[in-house]
């Protein structure tokens, strides 16, 4: 059963323009989440992450949000360039798990 | 480069047949991870080594699947008698400082395994 859930498996966005990647999960346990992003036959790279105590975590051009409520995270990228296209990963994980859950991923084409 | 490396990138093999994925970590992490992603899925966690600890293998599929690691340096992922199921992207990963997920994790570029 997957318990990170990535629903749109691509996104298409023009250069300069804000790209907006979303995550659901199911396990209430969840406590911190991250994103990875991933090239072409190159392993997933860490790029931000944030802890269930915060709502909002921002790093540059990326933020992440997180609605605790509605079990919800997104990841925004503001401005999106060409090198941002890539695979996106939405990975979870509980105090005392020794592993990531990950979602299926969200393929992102910047266009120039 | 001293990131994590894996060998080899590309395993086409026949069902039925043993094979044996590497992992080099980056040196000096304790942590080392196998996941694996099977065609349109997630990463799938499927053992983690830390330090001397026992390791945690809750995320190995079935019995065919094994893995060793020495001290804090090489590991080795076995599939025993690989079905077709087994086809999957298998990725390692290490962390510094271990003990948590919480700390970044390092990927190689993976395996591409193919059985036939």
């Amino acid at each position: 059963d997957q318990q990170v859930k990535q629903n749109s498996p691509s996104l298409s966005v023009q250069e300069g323009r804000i790209s907006i990647l979303n995550c659901d999960y199911t396990n209430s346990m969840f406590d911190y989440f991250l994103w990875y992003k991933k090239y072409p036959a190159e392993g997933p790279t860490f790029l931000i992450s944030i802890s269930s105590i915060k709502d909002k975590n921002e790093d540059g051009r990326f933020t992440v949000f997180l609605n605790k409520s509605a079990k919800h995270l997104s990841l925004h990228i503001v401005p999106s360039q060409p090198g941002d296209s890539a695979v996106y990963f939405c990975a979870a994980t509980e105090t005392g798990a020794n592993n990531l859950f990950f979602g299926t991923g969200t393929r992102l084409t910047v266009i120039p | 480069g001293a990131g994590v490396s894996q060998s080899p990138s590309n395993k086409v093999t026949e069902k039925g047949k043993d094979v044996e994925l590497r992992c080099d970590p980056i040196s000096g992490h304790t942590a080392l991870y196998w996941y694996r992603q099977r065609l349109g899925q997630g990463l799938e966690f499927l053992i983690y080594f830390q330090g001397n600890s026992a390791p945690d293998k809750s995320g190995l599929p079935s019995d065919r699947f094994s893995a060793e690691r020495t001290g804090e340096s090489v590991s080795t992922l076995t599939i025993q008698r690989t079905q077709q199921e087994d086809s999957a992207v298998y990725l390692c990963a290490s962390s510094p400082l271990g003990g948590s997920p919480y700390n970044e994790q390092f990927f190689g570029p993976g395996t591409r395994l193919t059985v036939l």
